[in-house]
């Protein structure tokens, strides 16, 4: 079946412009996770969504950063007044309630 | 301490050999592990998930999960050189789905 999907690819923006991310989980996915890898960096956890339930936001860096997801499936990532900084690899993944996460391709955010 | 951690450099084997990478992780409390391939520019795969003490193999792959010891490696036997990738472990942390990743383990298989 279909994967974890994740637009677009590639996004190059300047300093102090807005972006969204947005990510398609497997269908049947229940929970869905953004998390972040910056070059030489390991992977960094953003943002947790499990059904209906408030997400956990405990990994996001800073209230630049939000994320929504819509009918508990498709999520989009927001990320206000973009920094240099926030160049990354950002990566989307999903699971059943409580199990093995698969991660889409990841969207490549440069900030120039 | 760092939750998760992988300390080896790249790893160079020879095509056919035994590759062992190893990762230790800072709660004792963490239920589920798994490990992760990435190839350079591409996503995370998940090539194995363990969750109680002992071995589970997979094709060419075996985990092996310690929680005395609190730690988790993996066996890659009979290398090919399409096994050339970084490793990550991860870790469920604190009894929650998030995932935390060691740095990665660079594997080299030579021809």
């Amino acid at each position: 079946g279909a994967g974890v999907s994740q637009s677009p690819s590639n996004k190059v923006t300047e300093k102090g412009k807005d972006v969204e991310l947005r990510c398609d989980p497997i269908s049947g996915h229940t929970a869905l996770y953004w998390y972040r890898q910056s070059l030489g960096q390991g992977l960094e956890f953003l943002i947790y969504f499990q059904g209906n339930s408030a997400p956990d936001k405990s990994g996001l860096p800073s209230d630049r950063f939000s994320a929504e997801r819509t009918g508990g499936s498709v999520s989009t990532l927001t990320i206000q007044r973009t920094q240099q900084e926030d160049s990354a690899v950002y990566l989307c993944a999903s699971s059943l309630v409580s199990g093995e996460q698969y991660f889409g391709p990841g969207t490549r955010l440069t900030v120039t | 301490q760092k939750e998760v951690e992988q300390n080896s450099g790249p790893l160079s084997v020879p095509e056919g050999a035994i590759a062992s990478l190893n990762c230790t992780y800072s709660d004792r409390g963490s239920q589920s592990f798994f490990w992760y391939r990435q190839y350079s520019g591409k996503s995370p795969e998940l090539i194995m998930s363990i969750y109680s003490n002992g071995d589970k193999e997979d094709g060419r792959f075996t985990a092996q999960l310690n929680k005395a010891s609190q730690y988790v490696s993996l066996l890659i036997r009979d290398s090919q050189p399409s096994d050339s990738a970084t490793y990550l472990c991860a870790v469920n942390m604190y009894g929650n789905n998030r995932l935390a990743f060691g740095k990665g383990n660079q594997v080299v298989v030579i021809p």
